[in-house]
């Protein structure tokens, strides 16, 4: 299926843990981005790629690291999860202009 | 670094009201997007705005770029339950990088 897809749309861990959520779009779009959304807050940058192999920080990088390898993944990993990470995160992608095309986005909860 | 404002934070309109809604900027953005989010969703692009003064339709929902490039503005006619959910603002800034900052969003609830 086009589009673009988030896993696990769920995921519970423990702090100290390592998490790394999935993203995969079928657009072949150049730009990927990783969002977190926390009430207050609305839509923050974590993390946001060009094309494959160039990623840069955003807002709020600390905690996180990226790859891509290819134009068509982003994962995000989370090292060493903490409890300030709980959120619900979201992967986009888009082309220079058109705005983005957002994933269903990954709940995760660090306890 | 850049921050959006976006207002209301939340409104309660009856079904059938037009709906007005803002987001303002300290500095000068090159494209404005509107996004809508359903509960549980990822947001979903509306509109896009890419020149000072435009002004673009999709069905009932109309968007404006301000011609200061440091706002715009959504406007929803003839409200219907449907509409419920989180508007989003974002913008894309002068300095040549591709990423977007998002405003708080406006959290609309329509009473039928």
């Amino acid at each position: 299926d086009a589009g673009i897809t988030q896993s696990p749309r769920y995921k519970i861990t423990e702090t100290g843990r390592q998490v790394t959520l999935m993203c995969h779009q079928t657009w072949s779009h150049s730009y990927m981005f990783w969002y977190r959304q926390d009430l207050g807050h609305g839509l923050r940058l974590i993390y946001y790629s060009a094309a494959a192999d160039i990623t840069d920080k955003g807002e709020v990088p600390d905690g996180y690291v990226v790859s891509r390898s290819k134009t068509e993944n982003f994962p995000l990993t989370l090292e060493s999860a903490t409890r300030s990470q709980t959120s619900v995160y979201f992967c986009a992608s888009s082309e220079w202009t058109s705005g983005g095309d957002f994933g269903p986005g990954t709940r995760l909860t660090v306890l | 670094g850049q921050q959006l404002n976006q207002s209301p934070q939340s409104m309660f309109i009856q079904e059938g009201e037009d709906v007005s809604m803002n987001c303002t900027s300290s500095s000068i953005f090159n494209t404005w997007l509107w996004y809508k989010q359903d509960p549980g969703e990822g947001p979903v692009l509306l509109i896009a705005l890419y020149k000072a003064g435009e002004l673009t339709s999709n069905g009932r929902l109309t968007a404006q770029f301000g011609i200061t490039r440091k706002d715009s503005f959504l406007n929803i006619s003839a409200s219907i339950p449907s509409d419920v959910g989180i508007y989003f603002c974002a913008g894309q800034g002068t300095s040549g990088t591709y990423k977007y900052i998002f405003g708080t969003g406006t959290r609309l609830k329509v009473l039928a």
